[in-house]
């Protein structure tokens, strides 16, 4: 398997685009997350699904943020408009039950000018 | 609500030098532990993970974790590092609800 796949890896955007980062997860993994990792605040979940369902969105930071899985093999994470404090690495993970493994991805670095 | 807490947030080690990497957790019900790496530039793996069981666990590369449950603590230890474990690593804590809650994390470095 080739693993998590995110793209792009790195996207520069202007303050004010929208900003759609997208994940492919594992075949056959029923739960996806996406995490925001910054300096100041660590790594963060944002949001997760479960076959194809948003669980807990609770770490979704403003309205800016939303989120869709619309089939077992796709999810976007998206960011309109986009501001320069969103600036992180986005990571995407998968994994075949809750508590156990979670897979990630090679993260997307946003960087908002 | 679940937490971790990472002690250090750098840890200078000797090549071949022994290293302890302390996390504490806060839980009022039972718990599920993880420890993950991440190399530069990639994003986190699992070394290891205490579900039940045991409370010494073996992961890869070498480490093992303890779990103390009286000192609700899940430090992770490796005997010789190398200079290819220079990493950044996150303990962390899955309760209830379906998800993990990550410490800061302990960037790693190791000095030939």
């Amino acid at each position: 398997d080739a693993g998590v796949i995110q793209s792009p890896r790195h996207e520069v955007t202007e303050m004010g685009q929208e900003v759609t980062l997208r994940c492919k997860p594992i075949s056959g993994h029923d739960y996806l997350f996406w995490y925001r990792q910054t300096m100041m605040r660590g790594l963060e979940l944002l949001i997760y699904f479960n076959n194809n369902v948003p669980i807990d969105d609770s770490g979704m930071p403003e309205d800016r943020f939303s989120a869709k899985m619309p089939n077992a093999s796709f999810s976007t994470l998206k960011i309109q408009p986009s501001e320069p404090r969103d600036s992180a690495v986005y990571f995407c993970a998968s994994s075949p039950f809750g508590y156990n493994e979670q897979f990630f991805g090679p993260g997307t670095r946003l960087t908002v000018l | 609500a679940q937490s971790v807490t990472q002690l250090d947030s750098q840890v200078p080690v000797f090549e071949e030098a022994p290293v302890e990497l302390r996390c504490n957790y806060s839980s009022s019900v039972s718990v599920y532990l993880f420890w993950y790496v991440q190399y530069p530039n990639q994003g986190l793996q699992l070394l290891l993970k205490y579900l039940s069981g045991s409370t010494l666990v073996k992961g890869i590369n070498g480490f093992e974790a303890e779990f103390n449950k009286s000192q609700t603590s899940f430090h992770l230890r490796k005997p010789s590092v190398h200079i290819s474990d220079t990493a950044e690593y996150f303990c962390a804590v899955a309760s209830g609800a379906q998800k993990l809650v990550f410490g800061q994390g302990t960037r790693l470095t190791i000095n030939p």
